[in-house]
């Protein structure tokens, strides 16, 4: 198993513009979250779904979209850049949203000039 | 879901045991108590979690107190690759935004 694959692992982008970060698990899990996490801070939740077609605000959610077509994939759309944005992306499932291990991606890079 | 408190940073030898405490006097009694760590800005790796008793697993052991208002994680035999941030959650699920991570425990082995 690949785990959490989250691509691209860096990216830069000019204020304005859009992107997709990808996320996609091999572990049929059907919870599935992204966090942000910014210089010298802890993470924090932005979106997460509980299955396919079902996904759900966290605490940081403005700015950003989600969607969940299927089980494996749980992609995050910036659609108006802003520097505000700039930090690191992880994505993470788990198979239940409790007593229960959440794997972790590797973690997508981004900074908005 | 319960706030959590943990030291900024701590030293330990390689080869001793490292003990990160972690107080989390607000805790339900539904609420888990979760210990993550993070090497060099890596995906955060679970290291185990429990409810009221002690758990030990490969990695690590979890001893949480009698009134659960605080717990401990143990480090057997530290190594050098045990350097990273240790954070100590607690909640019920991953999928409550109160569920976050703090800037947790910065453990630093010295050979």
């Amino acid at each position: 198993n690949a785990g959490v694959t989250q691509t691209p692992k860096f990216r830069i982008l000019k204020i304005g513009q859009s992107m997709t970060l990808q996320c996609a698990q091999d572990m049929n899990h059907n919870y599935m979250y992204w966090y942000r996490q910014d210089p010298g801070m802890g993470l924090k939740l932005i979106y997460y779904s509980v299955g396919a077609g079902i996904t759900d605000k966290g605490e940081v959610p403005n700015g950003y979209n989600v969607s969940r077509s299927t089980t494996e994939d749980f992609p995050l759309r910036l659609e108006l850049a802003a520097p505000s944005q700039t930090s690191v992306y992880f994505c993470a499932s788990s198979l239940r949203t409790g007593n229960t291990e959440a794997f972790f991606g590797q973690g997508t890079r981004l900074t908005v000039v | 879901d319960a706030k959590t408190t943990q030291p900024t940073s701590m030293d330990c030898a390689e080869g001793r045991a490292a003990n990160l405490p972690c107080n989390h006097s607000t805790i339900s009694g539904n609420e888990y108590v979760y210990w993550y760590r993070q090497i060099h800005s890596q995906g955060p790796q679970y290291i185990i979690h429990g409810l009221k008793n002690n758990e030990t697993n490969e990695m690590a052991s979890l001893i949480i107190t009698e009134d659960r208002k605080s717990s401990t994680l143990i480090l057997p035999h530290a190594t050098l690759r045990d350097t990273a941030v240790y954070y100590c959650i607690v909640g019920t699920n991953f999928g409550n935004e109160k569920l976050t991570f703090g800037t947790g425990t910065r453990l630093t082995i010295i050979p």
